[in-house]
């Protein structure tokens, strides 16, 4: 069965800094591009990052450009987001989700989703 | 960036049909998906390039685009069915964009 399972969320002190992490399971994880979706307390969805198989290309969301880094260990099946100089508004539940592969060149359809590791900014 | 647009929410009677919409910038142009996250759950994907079911999904779920608005439909809505759903598209090569999100009441 594919999964996909979160880990490295928690309280953090603004300005501070966090290593999310996500490893995926029952799936070729090189053969696909990989993303993180957040979701902020009572909020709706809001995409942050992908990258592509061999992290050839990568992009983000404008509002986590020059803070937020996402990278990806595909001989450990693994995700990976760096996030520096955290601010309030970073508060959310974080997202690890696999790209359909059918759509990675038209609309980066996000087929299977991992239940999510919770991030806590403040003082 | 682009703003997708839905109903805040949407409320149907059992065994009746739910249309969830989803306005955008020449969205026609565009591939949307849709997302169902029921309350304390992860989002699935129910529908991709606008029309496409996943493997699982009932056919009760359907998809369309035209002009500037994608429309989510689900026939003979069931308690299930509640949840919030949203849209989602390119916003630029790779560059996404979810909508607002609609809550599905079935009462």
């Amino acid at each position: 069965e594919v999964h996909l399972v979160e880990s490295g969320g928690g309280l953090v002190q603004p300005g501070g800094s966090l290593r999310l992490s996500c490893v995926g399971s029952g799936f070729t994880f090189s053969n696909y591009w990989m993303g993180w979706v957040r979701q902020a307390p009572g909020k709706g969805l809001e995409w942050v990052a992908i990258i592509k198989q061999d992290e050839s290309e990568t992009f983000s969301v404008d509002s986590v450009k020059g803070r937020f880094t996402i990278s990806r260990d595909n001989a450990k099946n693994s995700l990976f987001l760096q996030m520096n100089s955290l601010k309030a508004d970073d508060t959310a539940v974080y997202y690890c989700a696999r790209v359909e592969e059918t759509t990675a060149t038209t609309s980066d359809a996000f087929d299977i989703w991992g239940r999510g590791t919770v991030v806590t900014v403040s003082s | 960036s682009s703003d997708l647009t839905q109903p805040p929410s949407v409320s149907v009677s059992p065994g009746q049909t739910a249309s969830v919409t989803c306005s955008g910038a020449k969205l026609e142009n565009k591939y949307v998906s849709w997302y169902q996250q029921r309350p304390g759950q992860s989002p699935v994907l129910v529908i991709y390039l606008d029309r496409k079911r996943p493997s699982g999904i009932p056919e009760r779920f359907s998809g369309s685009n035209s002009g500037n608005t994608a429309t989510l439909t689900i026939r003979e809505s069931q308690a299930v069915d509640e949840a919030d759903y949203y849209c989602q598209a390119w916003d630029g090569i790779h560059y996404n964009v979810f909508g607002t999100g609609t809550k599905v009441t079935v009462l």
